[in-house]
Order: C-alpha cells, then structure tokens, then sequence
C-alpha cells in the first residue's frame, strides 16, 4: 500500500493559464475524489468518479474546471483560464467501494497559486 | 443535509494537559463521523472514524472521541497533549449510501512547552 500519490506538490501559475494535476489513489480503490481546501477552510467536496465514470460534479467547479479518470486509475483535474480565486490546495482520496464504512484516505495535495 | 460545526478556531494547550476539541454535527440520517489531523503543507490523515458500533472510538496518537447522540456531538480528546500534536484538525460527517465527506472548517491545535 504505497498510498494516495499527487503530482505536482506546489505550482504557480499566471492568471489565464491552464494548469493540470495527477492523483494516483491506492491500487485496490475503485472510488476517487476531489477536494478543494482554501486558506483556514475545511477541504470542500468537487467530484467524485466510481472506476471510470464521474458519477457528481459539485457547483463549485465550474465550466473552467475538467476531471477525468480514463482507465479507472489515476485520475487528472484541469483548470482552464485559471483566476486568483482558484488558488488552493486541491487535495485527492481514494478509497474502496465496500471498504470499511467507505474510509478515504488522502494524499498530500497539490498547492496552487494563481499569480 | 449534513453539516459539521466546530467550535474553536484555535486551541492552546499546555504539554501534558488534556486535549479537547468540540465537533457537532447535523444529520437526519445516522451518520458517519471521522476526525482526520493536517501538518503544515500536507494532506489529511485518518485519526479516528464513528460507524455506529462503539460510541467510545480510539484512534492514533493516543486519541479517542465518543459519539453522543442526544447532544449531536462528537468530540475529540487525549488526555495528554504532546507537541507533536500541534497541528490542524477536521471533523468530517457522511453516511452509508453517500460518498462525500462534509468537513468542518477546522481547529488549530497549538501545544505550548
């Protein structure tokens, strides 16, 4: 069990790039989801993908925002025309269909800042 | 809906004092309850988890939290704070048939020498 792993840890961005992300959840997790944590908020849910398929998308992503999870596996969240307001740590869980009362476990979250 | 309220933004404690941090919760249906820790420019951790076995639930670390229906509570204690404690922590709520976790918006733990 090598964990929930994020690509990058840190990025900084100007306004109106597009920037990407990677979450690779633990091996075994068929079910995978996207946080977003502002500055002394708690991590605010985004979406969620069962295997494949992205099953909710939350009204804080916007048409700017883009998550897939091609093969099941890892999964990419896009920011398109990035704003300052999109600065935060985007945090992934994973965790198992049928797992203990559905545990997610988290990686370390990628930090973005939107110059 | 659910919902999670903790109180206390900020915490101090004393090392070798007792911990105590407070979480309520709102949910029409029996919840989950889940205490995770944060460490500066990390991601979460599991310390604990509520899913409706014990009330009285140990976690890591040497922290527990006990599960009070009637006050809609579930509050996070240890009895001996140590300064590796110092760090950020989220109540979270969900339930059986959902999938997102609502989170709190966090209390900072600072543990004073």
């Amino acid at each position: 069990d090598t964990g929930v792993s994020q690509d990058p840890r840190h990025k900084i961005t100007k306004r109106g790039q597009n920037v990407t992300f990677r979450c690779d959840p633990i091996s075994e997790h068929n079910r995978l989801y996207w946080y977003r944590q502002t500055l002394g908020q708690g991590p605010e849910f985004l979406t969620y993908f069962q295997n494949e398929a992205q099953l909710e998308k939350s009204r804080l992503l916007s048409d700017r925002f883009s998550a897939e999870r091609p093969k099941g596996s890892f999964s990419t969240l896009e920011i398109q025309r990035t704003e300052q307001g999109d600065s935060a740590m985007y945090l992934c869980a994973s965790s198992l269909e049928g797992g203990t009362q559905e545990t997610q476990y988290f990686g370390p979250g990628t930090r973005l800042l939107v110059l | 809906a659910q919902s999670v309220t903790q109180l206390g933004s900020h915490v101090s404690v004393s090392e070798g004092a007792l911990v105590l941090l407070r979480c309520n919760y709102s949910s029409s249906v029996p919840p989950y309850l889940f205490w995770y820790v944060q460490y500066p420019n990390q991601g979460l951790q599991l310390l604990l988890k509520y899913t409706s076995a014990a009330t009285l639930v140990k976690g890591i670390n040497g922290f527990e939290a006990e599960f009070k229906k009637s006050e809609t509570s579930f509050h996070l204690t240890k009895p001996s704070a140590h300064m590796r404690d110092a760090a950020e922590y989220f109540c979270a709520v969900s339930s059986s048939g959902t999938y997102k976790y609502i989170f709190g918006t966090g209390t900072r733990l600072k543990v004073l020498a």
